[in-house]
């Protein structure tokens, strides 16, 4: 069965330093989406991306943010100067061509846990 | 505003038990309404999905929308342990012209099921 990947499964990082965090989509999918879940809080949107581009994007996700399809299989996100704010789980989530009546799952994958020290 | 209210528990039910989980929300462009399950450490898995105002059942799980209350449930009859997890309600506007359908999610009920 087709997943997600997300690769570091934990990544300690230090105070302002960049961080790069990867997702493998899967293969026919074609919306990619990053979302976020501080502990104890909600899984947030962050951002949305189709066709080289973002969708849309919440207000978390700030200049500090910025993500990149590589190439045909990969999706990252990159944090520049990460906050201890930024201390979270990160999901990457990927869905089919949405039609006008029909529903499209999306797929997360396991998450990265980002620890800023 | 999106948002999405729900009762994060704990919930606590013995094996064999109907459990009872709600979501409340307040913007009613939401369309589709979906109950996602997170183990620990895990990423969220599909449940059921449900668009617009009805019922959905799907074995042990019935998926209940009432738009004109923005209010939402899920059912599970029978409960097993294995049903324990943490339960998250998420929501989506297909139409806002965004293209994007993000999704808005409650916090989660934390469910543990006892032998």
């Amino acid at each position: 069965e087709p997943e997600v990947t997300q690769t570091p499964s934990h990544q300690v990082t230090q105070m302002g330093q960049e961080v790069i965090l990867r997702c493998v989509p899967i293969s026919n999918h074609l919306y990619f989406y990053w979302y976020r879940q501080i502990l104890g809080q909600k899984v947030e949107f962050l951002v949305s991306f189709y066709n080289n581009e973002i969708s849309e994007k919440s207000e978390i996700f700030d200049d500090q943010f910025s993500v990149e399809r590589p190439d045909g299989s990969n999706f990252t996100l990159k944090i520049r100067s990460t906050k201890l704010e930024d201390s979270a789980m990160y999901f990457c989530a990927s869905s089919d061509l949405w039609g006008d009546s029909s529903y499209n799952e999306q797929f997360f994958g396991p998450g990265t846990r980002l620890t800023v020290l | 505003q999106k948002e999405v209210e729900q009762d994060p528990g704990p919930l606590s039910v013995p094996e064999g038990a109907i459990v009872s989980l709600n979501c409340t929300y307040s913007n009613s462009a939401f369309q589709y309404f979906m109950w996602y399950r997170q183990y620990s450490r895990k990423g969220p898995e599909l449940l059921m999905y449900t668009y617009s105002s009805g019922n959905k059942e799907d074995g042990r799980f019935t998926a209940q929308v009432d738009k004109s209350s923005k209010y939402i449930s899920l059912f599970i009859r029978d409960s097993q342990p294995s049903d324990s997890a943490t339960y998250l309600c998420a929501m989506s506007d297909p139409y806002s012209g965004a293209g994007s359908y993000q999704l808005t999610f409650g916090k989660g009920t934390k469910l543990s099921v006892i032998p």
